[in-house]
């Protein structure tokens, strides 16, 4: 069992649709984040929880919500997003959202926007 | 704004070569972070050095660090097709774990 899982892997959603995805981290970690990998730009942090609360907006849309009801899940609700939305989207962890912890990352969710 | 700039960006060498890849940031700090992407997969962590002349060693890779020049190195030693990846470096400008990228260095190791 990895450290951090994601649900969906791969999802497809039109730009009027709602969709979620899913991290769990198996880590006991306190700190979760995503990230947003596109294709030819660097990783951008997205959003960061610590204890469950949410401690950086990284200036998201508004289209993106997260929701982290306990240290050990973390949600990104989606809704009506556009193409360039289209990315890999990964979650991540670590011990505390404090500097020289090591951040386990997830496999990722691959999103389309058609 | 911190940027973090990977140098080469595409790099195709041969098994049993030792090459170096660069990752030079504009802010002062003292933490970077060096990890492993293979195609489809998530980011593996490799090092993470917390010091100015940090080196770390892992196989055939070792990482440094020098803050005084923003400046870290990631070198391979004797490159196997295994270490085939693309290895991104990250900077942590603050104490709380806020990640900025490099582009990614894409390694490909040819037999």
């Amino acid at each position: 069992e990895t450290g951090v899982t994601q649900t969906p892997r791969h999802l497809v959603m039109g730009m009027t649709n709602k969709k979620s995805l899913k991290c769990e981290q198996h880590l006991g970690h306190n700190a979760m984040y995503w990230y947003k990998q596109s294709a030819k730009k660097p990783l951008e942090l997205m959003f960061v929880y610590s204890l469950e609360e949410r401690v950086e907006n990284n200036s998201v849309p508004s289209r993106f919500s997260p929701e982290c009801p306990n240290s050990s899940h973390l949600f990104l609700h989606l809704h009506t997003l556009q193409p360039e939305d289209s990315a890999l989207y990964l979650c991540a962890s670590s011990q505390t959202p404090t500097s020289g912890n090591t951040i386990y990352f997830g496999e990722g969710s691959w999103l389309t926007v058609v | 704004e911190l940027k973090v700039e990977q140098n080469p960006l595409f790099l195709s060498m041969q098994e049993g070569k030792n090459y170096t890849i660069y990752c030079n940031y504009s802010t002062t700090s003292d933490r970077l972070y060096w990890y492993r992407q293979d195609p489809g997969k998530s980011l593996e962590s490799l090092f993470v050095l917390l010091s100015n002349g940090a080196v770390k060693q892992e196989g055939r890779l070792m990482a440094s660090l020098d803050t005084k020049a923003r400046l870290s190195t990631l070198h391979i030693t004797a490159a196997v097709h295994d270490l085939s990846a693309t290895y991104f470096c990250a900077v942590d400008p603050t104490s709380g774990s806020r990640l900025t990228f490099g582009e990614g260095t894409q390694l490909t190791v040819n037999p």
